[in-house]
């Protein structure tokens, strides 16, 4: 089965650094793939989507490349701030609409 | 309000009990999805309504688990006879449809009923 692994462990960085979260992906190679920030209690928040044949998307801050030879998707939070301290999901389509999720690398942003 | 919202945020109960979870989605959004979230997991799929049919249930655990959707719009998680194992975050979702082979549309999260089971 599909399946999405993300680093289970916490990523401790100083403010003002670049973060960079790794999404891995096996077997099925998705179209396209999701970026999501979730605040505890909160509900996930869709941030970015890349489809197969773009490299790279920016959005401010934010970078997210899609390498399908390393089936890998690489997340990049330039000049991070206490305030991007949050859990992020990859996500990416299996075909039936619903979207299977990594489960998550938290960051935690130190002022 | 212009986002998903769901009801209750929070619900404590006894095993063995009935309980149902409600989801308002966005206007205009067709898709909706439901997902749960145990303590420091991902998210697990649930059930994917377009409309008001369901062309994929495969995340249901088990037939005590049930979900409607009425009118397009408003729909209702149904737990029958609830064990412990079910207590975790429900999460809806809603978006527009998808188009090509996988899901390219956002998906807009309410923050879940957080379900308890004594």
């Amino acid at each position: 089965s599909q399946k999405i692994e993300q680093n289970s462990e916490a990523l401790n960085i100083q403010e003002g650094k670049t973060a960079t979260l790794t999404c891995n992906y096996t077997n099925y190679s998705p179209a396209y793939l999701q970026w999501y920030r979730q605040d505890p209690g909160r509900g996930p928040v869709f941030l970015l989507l890349i489809r197969e044949n773009e490299k790279e998307k920016r959005k401010e801050r934010l970078k997210v490349t899609f390498d399908t030879t390393l089936k890998q998707s690489l997340f990049h939070i330039t000049a991070s701030q206490p305030a991007d301290s949050a859990t992020y999901l990859c996500a990416q389509g299996t075909g039936r609409r619903a979207l299977t999720f990594g489960s998550g690398t938290r960051l935690q942003v130190q002022p | 309000g212009a986002g998903v919202s769901q009801s209750p945020s929070n619900k404590v109960t006894e095993k063995g009990k009935d309980v149902e979870l409600r989801c308002d989605p966005i206007s205009g959004h067709t898709a909706l999805y439901w997902y749960r979230q145990s303590l420091g997991q991902g998210l697990e799929f649930l059930i994917y309504f377009q409309g008001n049919s369901a062309p994929d249930k495969s995340g249901l655990p088990s037939d005590r688990f049930s979900a409607e959707r009425t009118g397009g719009s408003v729909s209702t998680l149904t737990i029958q006879r609830t064990q412990q194992e079910d207590s975790a975050v429900y999460l809806c979702a809603s978006s527009l449809v998808s188009t090509g082979r996988d899901s390219n549309q956002p998906q807009h999260f309410g923050d879940g009923t957080r379900l308890s089971i004594l």
